[in-house]
């Protein structure tokens, strides 16, 4: 069965910091990849998604991702984290032979002023 | 609607009472799932339903949580004699699954937030 490990469970940083959270999956075949985002009090949406093409895409907010496939990864950076970036990230990752998509357990981001 | 609508928002039942939570997926969509959040976890997966296939049903958490999906489209999420643990919000996310053009993101729901007493 496929799985998602988010490596970093509460993330502490100051403004402008630099961020990379951590996303692995275990599924050997194609998949499609996404980052969602709950800010505090609002319902889960879309970060940033992977199909296919250029490995490094570019999301909202200035939040990009790299799909390394030697690594089953696909971790979330952003060079200068804001306040206002406060919230919970998921990692998901789908299997496109069956359609189903699978979360991590989510990193929660706490950025002091 | 435009987005995925879940009813009601917000319940409060006894426990031991039986509660039915309603997911109105985004129309086309043909996967459906729910999930559940609990303070300060991650999310829960619970069911997947997709097209005319048989449910996955691998995560519901004990037989007194039940799923069903009328005609592809509205799903009802049944807890019965429900606990104290039950208490949770109960998300509900629709996509688009194995379509040519691979996008499967899924669109979620504002939840239910069910408070067992």
């Amino acid at each position: 069965a496929q799985s998602v490990s988010q490596h970093n469970h509460h993330v502490i940083l100051s403004e402008a910091a630099s961020l990379e959270l951590g996303c692995n999956y275990s599924y050997g075949g194609t998949v499609n990849l996404f980052w969602y985002v709950q800010y505090p009090g609002q319902h889960l949406q879309l970060l940033l998604k992977y199909f296919s093409g250029d490995p490094l895409v570019k999301g909202i907010k200035g939040f990009e991702a790299e799909f390394i496939k030697s690594k089953f990864s696909f971790n979330l950076r952003k060079p200068s984290v804001q306040w206002s970036d406060t919230a919970e990230y998921f990692c998901a990752v789908t299997n496109t032979n069956a359609g189903k998509s699978t979360f991590g357990d989510g990193t929660t981001l706490t950025v002091k002023p | 609607g435009a987005g995925v609508s879940q009813s009601p928002s917000n319940k409060v039942t006894e426990k031991g009472k039986d509660v039915e939570l309603r997911c109105d997926p985004i129309s086309g969509h043909t996967a459906l799932y729910w999930y559940r959040q609990s303070l300060g976890q991650g999310l829960e997966f619970l069911i997947y339903f997709q097209g005319n296939s048989a449910p996955d049903k691998s995560g519901l958490p004990s037989d007194r949580f039940s799923a069903e999906r009328t005609g592809g489209s509205v799903s009802t999420l049944t807890i019965q004699r429900t606990q104290q643990e039950d208490s949770a919000v109960y998300l509900c996310a629709s996509s688009l699954a194995m379509t040519a053009s691979g996008n499967t993101e899924a669109f979620f729901g504002q939840g239910t937030r069910l408070t067992v007493v």
